[in-house]
């Protein structure tokens, strides 16, 4: 069965870097690495994706292994707007449980 | 752009009774994905359609579940005989298919939760 794996949860202060890390190492060569944010019960927001290299946007940055079992997402300078629960999607439109990041002034 | 909308919002219902949720996606999105989500879990995948056809369903989806997309364009999910552990958030989303495994970005609607007593 596919599997990915996140850490239930992760500090970081405000305006240091977070960076998140996800396990996919059931993802297919094919499949595309998605990442979510999910803010207090609303509809899981899209953040970015990537298959081989890194990627980044407005938002964040993505980083995948070069076997692309793992990818990290790097929020920048974090801000108490980005505490939320954070989601990788590693394949097979499967979910991981998610990464609940806590920005601390 | 009115984004993923589904109806109703909330439902309270009594076990073994039935419950339809509706879910319209954005108009030009060609696929629509259900997922329940129970709290402090993730999303977790129970099906998917291309146009009106269904193309995956999860072993979660038991046979008291079924999903339709009759025209391509709206989709409903109904659960028969609800048990209380039905009760959850159940998420609608939509996206534009890219290639064969790359699903396009997800968009989400509010969701619809459903109690079940």
């Amino acid at each position: 069965d596919a599997k990915t794996t996140q850490p239930p949860s992760m500090d970081c202060a405000e305006g240091r870097a977070a960076n998140l890390p996800c396990n996919h190492s059931t993802i297919s060569g094919n499949e595309y690495v998605y990442w979510y944010r999910q803010i207090h019960s609303q509809g899981p927001q899209y953040i970015i994706h990537g298959l081989k290299n890194n990627e980044t946007n407005e938002m964040a940055s993505l980083i995948i292994t070069e076997d692309r079992k793992s990818s990290t997402l790097i929020l920048p300078h974090a801000t108490l707007r980005d505490t939320a629960v954070y989601y990788c999607m590693g394949g097979k439109l499967i979910f991981g449980q998610g990464t609940e990041l806590s920005v601390k002034p | 752009d009115t984004g993923v909308s589904q109806d109703p919002r909330h439902k309270i219902t009594k076990r073994g009774q039935n419950v339809t949720f509706r879910c319209d996606p954005i108009s030009e999105h060609n696929r629509l994905y259900w997922y329940r989500q129970t709290l402090g879990q993730g999303p977790e995948f129970l099906t998917y359609f291309q146009n009106e056809a269904q193309l995956e369903k999860s072993r979660l989806l038991s046979d008291r579940f079924s999903a339709e997309r009759p025209k391509g364009s709206f989709s409903t999910l109904e659960i028969q005989r609800t048990e209380q552990g039905d009760s959850a958030m159940y998420l609608c989303a939509s996206s534009l298919l890219g290639g064969s495994v790359n699903t396009g970005e997800l968009f989400f609607g509010e969701g619809s939760r459903l109690t079940v007593l």
